[in-house]
Parts: C-alpha cells; structure tokens; sequence
C-alpha cells in the first residue's frame, strides 16, 4: 500500500536548548562531510562541512563532530532558535564532489 | 550571492510523456548534478556530470533518464516516458571544485498523474 507522513527521525526541543543531531556513515572512504539544512518546499541550504583530518569544527552557533573510529557525525546547534525548525541532513563524500545523504532528522523548535 | 536556479518550479505532466527539467548552475562552478527527494524521504543522488559527460550514475539513473549541457549554461535532466513513482522534488546542484560545498537548486517539484 502507499506510505505517507515522515519516515524521517525527529528531534523536540525547547527554544534556547542546544540540540544535537547524530548522523551515521557505512562508509570508510568518505572524506569530506557537510550538513545541510532544508525547509518545506526548499532545496538544501549549506550549514558547515568538515574534512575527514578533523574532528571538530565551529560555526556561527553550530559545531560539527566527526569520529571517524565509529562512522559518526554530530551536528550541534547552541540556543536553538525557531528558525532552526527544518530537517537536518548531513552528506558524505569519498569522492570529492558527488555526495550520499543521510536519511535526515525533523528538528521542531518549541517557543 | 550567486545561485543555483531551477524552471519550472513546478511540472504537472501525465504518465508516459517527456518531461524536461532546466537548471541554471553558479557560472564558474565546474561540477553538475540531479538529486530526487521522493516525498518524505533522504535526498537521494541521480547523476553527475563534469567536462561535458556524465561521470558517475546511480542505480535510479537507468535510460528513461538523460542530462545535457546543451549551451554552456543550462543543465537538464529529461525523463522520457514518466510513470507515477517519478513524482518527487528533483534538486540541481553544482561545485566549484572538488572537497567543495554543492549549492542546491529550489528544486522542481515533478507530478506525474
């Protein structure tokens, strides 16, 4: 039968609560990671990238983890503001330019 | 800020024709791609096109689809023959360079009814 609705994980979070949004990846070649934004209707808007010989990077109020021992990547966004309501997906790339997404997380911002 | 655009932003087309989506990639970017996005669904990649051919394909990619570069501009995706499961939002994307971010489209939501 048909699907409808998300099939995507969500997040809740109360306004000015950090949030953290975890990403897996199957693949050990991949070097190069960024996490997108996208809201209804939109296509994905860049928020940070990370390149495989980092752990961490910071942006303005969002910081980017990568552990590459374990396949796994982080997204955190200090304060979150309603703004940030969107799905979050992170990209990986082992090429260095054709990028696999993520399944994606609904993050929803409480006022 | 330079932008990827896409036409139309959205298709209503039925079962069986040709559809033809455009995009218009940032000028100095070298490297091109389509992505579908199925409703509700991870974004997932169709092809990649760089120097004037396509250098990486997907499984989703099979020959109802072609891209072309027709003018130095613009970058289309034709889907021939479209059935029910083509609807999706399909998103243009291009690089500057390698280990670059990709700048996405508004995308073009496809109906095939």
């Amino acid at each position: 039968g048909e699907s409808v609705g998300l099939h995507l994980p969500t997040l809740s979070v109360q306004e000015g609560d950090n949030s953290i949004i975890n990403c897996a990846y199957s693949n050990s070649a991949s070097d190069y990671f960024i996490w997108y934004k996208q809201e209804s209707g939109k296509g994905p808007q860049f928020i940070i990238d990370i390149r495989s010989n980092m752990d961490k990077r910071q942006g303005q109020r969002v910081t980017v983890l990568l552990n590459k021992t374990v396949k796994h990547l982080s997204l955190q966004i200090a304060a979150t503001q309603p703004g940030d309501s969107a799905v979050y997906f992170c990209a990986g790339s082992n090429t260095g330019n054709q990028f696999y997404f993520g399944t994606g997380t609904s993050l929803t911002v409480i006022p | 800020e330079p932008e990827v655009t896409q036409t139309p932003s959205h298709q209503v087309t039925q079962m069986g024709q040709e559809v033809i989506l455009r995009c218009v990639p940032i000028s100095n970017h070298l490297y091109f791609y389509w992505y579908r996005q199925i409703l509700g669904q991870k974004v997932e990649f169709l092809v990649s096109f760089y120097n004037n051919e396509i250098s990486e394909k997907s499984e989703i990619f099979d020959d109802q689809f072609s891209v072309e570069r027709p003018d130095g501009s613009n970058f289309t995706l034709k889907i021939r023959s479209t059935k029910l499961e083509d609807s999706a939002m399909y998103f243009c994307a291009s690089v500057k360079g390698t280990d670059t971010e990709a700048f996405f489209g508004q995308g073009t939501r496809l109906t095939v009814v």
